[in-house]
């Protein structure tokens, strides 16, 4: 079905290692992707977006890849730290008629000290 | 923190109440939206609105009824909830509603809501 999913629901890092959290597609006729991340306690807050007509785009520490063959998006972030502790959403606009994003359930990302 | 904020922030209420969810964005956009966050799911989108026209509603219970004065207000009016309906209750907004190339959407930070 149409849907965005993530590969894995927690995923736990050292505090100055890369993360990296992935995200599925189905849609192939999406165009445009966004990471959010969500606190505790608050609501997702817009990190990166990309287009599909890009493979790559960085932020300040993060950097989102789109690979369209295969219908995958990751985020990676840079010397995590412990204030990247957070749920980190996917989100795709399907160019179905939809007129919202279509989220992903959420990866948690813990960092370790 | 955001252009978009939500009242109350945490919200009790019994089965047979009325209340009512307040959503007010400060970055001169079109379109607005309710979402439902519920433990482990993703993200269920409610309502949409674009000028203060609803232009999608995901088959919402009537138990739930928004209204949107103006282009900066929405209201998510609440009666005879079903426990089921706890859950954290998120707007945003965006410079117009979804369209080919995307929109970026903006929360607020979400109000808490749990049903006795």
């Amino acid at each position: 079905g149409e849907s965005v999913g993530l590969h894995l629901p927690t995923l736990s890092v050292q505090e100055g290692d890369n993360s990296i959290i992935n995200c599925a597609y189905s849609n192939s006729a999406s165009d445009y992707f966004i990471w959010y991340k969500q606190e505790s306690g608050k609501g997702p807050q817009f990190i990166i977006d990309i287009r599909s007509n890009m493979d790559k785009r960085q932020g300040q520490r993060v950097t989102v890849l789109l690979n369209k063959t295969v219908k995958h998006l990751s985020l990676q972030i840079a010397a995590t730290q412990p204030g990247d502790s957070a749920v980190y959403f996917c989100a795709e606009n399907q160019n179905t008629g939809r007129r919202a994003l279509t989220f992903g359930s959420g990866t948690r990302l813990q960092v370790q000290p | 923190e955001t252009g978009v904020t939500q009242t109350p922030r945490h919200l009790v209420m019994g089965m047979t109440n009325k209340k009512s969810l307040k959503c007010e964005q400060h970055l001169g956009h079109n379109a607005m939206y309710w979402y439902k966050q519920s433990a482990k799911k993703p993200l269920e989108l409610m309502f949409v609105y674009s000028l203060e026209e609803r232009v999608e509603n995901n088959s919402v219970p009537s138990r739930f009824s928004p209204e949107c004065p103006n282009s900066s207000h929405l209201f998510l009016h609440l009666h005879t909830l079903q426990p089921e309906d706890s859950a954290l209750y998120l707007c945003a907004s965006s410079q117009d509603f979804l369209r080919e190339g995307g929109e970026t959407q903006y929360f607020g930070p979400g109000t808490r809501l749990l049903v006795l």
